[in-house]
């Protein structure tokens, strides 16, 4: 009963640094999204897949890729870090298209950049 | 472009008062509305997803309706516990690139109930 999985919840990064956000699911959504979280400002979609092999850019993609190998699996990859990456990132999955259907949340991963 | 907004930010209500949770969107070309629930520290939970044709949509204590025509959608908590304490934010599906979809929301309502 995992849903949507997200690691790691916490992580402190130098400007420059790059690192991948984990996103898996169980449920055998072939839609899958991350957005980011900033005060103020509500969520914005920055990549999203609508099945494996399949990505497409929302709208603050830069500084950002992604990749789906498979049905379950989303990362997220920042290419050199900056403070204005400093957000949380929500990762979500649904059955089809993101309106059609509840979409499911991870939990969330606090990233700070330094 | 659509632009979703949630006012109050804030609000706080004793515990057992019946409230509602207000979200208007500028174009009324939408289909369906999802409201979530977020906890501190947590993700987003679909609460409700109601249909242009709906216009009422009930969960227990929850229950959301959507005016098309006036840009307007509400959602009425009965009885109010303190476990609902939350921040409650609404979404509206918005065209993408190649007819794929993506959901835009706003900044929600920071729900607090008085015990």
């Amino acid at each position: 009963n995992a849903g949507v999985t997200q690691t790691p919840k916490f992580q402190v990064l130098k400007t420059g640094q790059s690192m991948t956000l984990q996103c898996a699911q169980d449920m055998n959504h072939e839609y899958m999204s991350w957005y980011r979280q900033d005060p103020g400002m509500g969520l914005r979609l920055i990549h999203y897949s609508v099945g494996a092999g399949i990505t497409d850019q929302g709208e603050v993609p830069n500084g950002y890729n992604v990749s789906r190998s498979t049905t379950e699996d989303f990362p997220l990859r920042l290419l050199s870090a900056a403070p204005s990456q400093t957000s949380v990132y929500f990762c979500a999955s649904s059955y089809t298209a993101a309106g059609n259907q509840p979409q499911h949340f991870g939990d969330g991963t606090r990233l700070s950049i330094l | 472009k659509q632009e979703v907004t949630q006012i109050p930010a804030a609000l706080s209500v004793p515990e057992g008062e019946n409230l509602v949770l207000n979200c208007s969107f500028t174009d009324s070309a939408i289909y369906n509305l999802q409201w979530f629930r977020q906890d501190p520290g947590k993700g987003l939970t679909s609460l409700l997803l109601i249909q242009s044709s709906q216009r009422e949509q009930t969960s227990g204590r929850l229950n959301a309706s959507l005016d098309k025509s006036s840009g307007r959608s509400t959602l009425y908590i009965a009885a109010s516990q303190p476990g609902d304490s939350a921040t409650y934010l609404c979404a509206v599906p918005t065209t993408l690139n190649f007819g794929n979809e993506k959901l835009t929301f706003g900044t929600g309502t920071r729900l607090t109930i008085i015990p």
